[in-house]
């Protein structure tokens, strides 16, 4: 029973090229969250996410990043135009459908995105 | 604004003591409140979780409580080890329908359990 899977784990970009991490939540898992953590900070949330339906992005800068989960594949994260303010380590989490009752959120080990 | 604070951004103390680390939370209103463990390089780790009307949760080794009139959570680990080492995150949850889900992260306390 894998866990949320998330590739690349490092990820190098020049300035101006996009930049695109996935996220497979765990099985069984239809909603997926964002978050971001910069060098010496928490991790900030960025989006909510169910299967065709963005539910929260409040997090999300307006320009250049948008997110999607399709029906089918992975969870994206996109990143167009990257700038060294980018570089963070990107993390993604999953729950289930039905959300009975508070639990922990499982989290993938995340992507390190380094622009140059 | 709102605020969550750690105190300590780093804790260093011998094996076999217990170790304390506090959370303390401006503006929110949280149903729930975590704690997460991370080591280097990894994603965060769910341990702990509590309800705004829960005062104590315990889990082995771990025990948090929850004060909401001091606005605070404390995270103890008795009996510590080396293998505890690692930076310990808290986190507070909203469930106030539209932000379900968003979790807000303090910076966090790295732990070092020395011999």
């Amino acid at each position: 029973n894998a866990g949320v899977m998330q590739n690349p784990r490092h990820l190098v970009r020049r300035r101006g090229q996009e930049a695109r991490l996935r996220c497979s939540p765990m099985k069984g898992h239809s909603h997926v969250y964002w978050y971001r953590q910069l060098p010496e900070e928490g991790l900030k949330f960025m989006v909510y996410l169910q299967k065709e339906n963005i539910i929260d992005e409040s997090g999300m800068p307006k320009e250049r990043f948008s997110a999607e989960f399709p029906k089918e594949g992975p969870s994206i994260l996109r990143i167009q135009q990257v700038v060294r303010g980018d570089s963070a380590a990107y993390f993604c989490a999953s729950s289930p459908p039905s959300r009975i009752g508070p639990y922990g959120y499982t989290f993938g080990s995340g992507t390190r995105l380094t622009v140059v | 604004s709102q605020k969550i604070e750690q105190n300590s951004e780093a804790l260093n103390i011998q094996e076999g003591k217990t170790a304390t680390l506090t959370c303390n939370y401006t503006n929110y209103s949280p149903a729930y409140l975590q704690w997460y463990r991370q080591d280097p390089g990894r994603g965060p780790v769910f341990l702990l979780l509590i309800r705004e009307n829960e005062k104590e949760k315990r889990k082995e080794r771990l025990k948090v409580t929850f004060d909401t009139t001091l606005k605070q959570s404390l995270f103890h680990i008795t009996a510590s080890q080396p293998a505890d080492s690692a930076t310990y995150l808290c986190a507070l949850e909203d469930d106030r329908g539209s932000t379900l889900g968003r979790l807000y992260f303090g910076r966090g306390t790295q732990l070092t359990v020395w011999p």
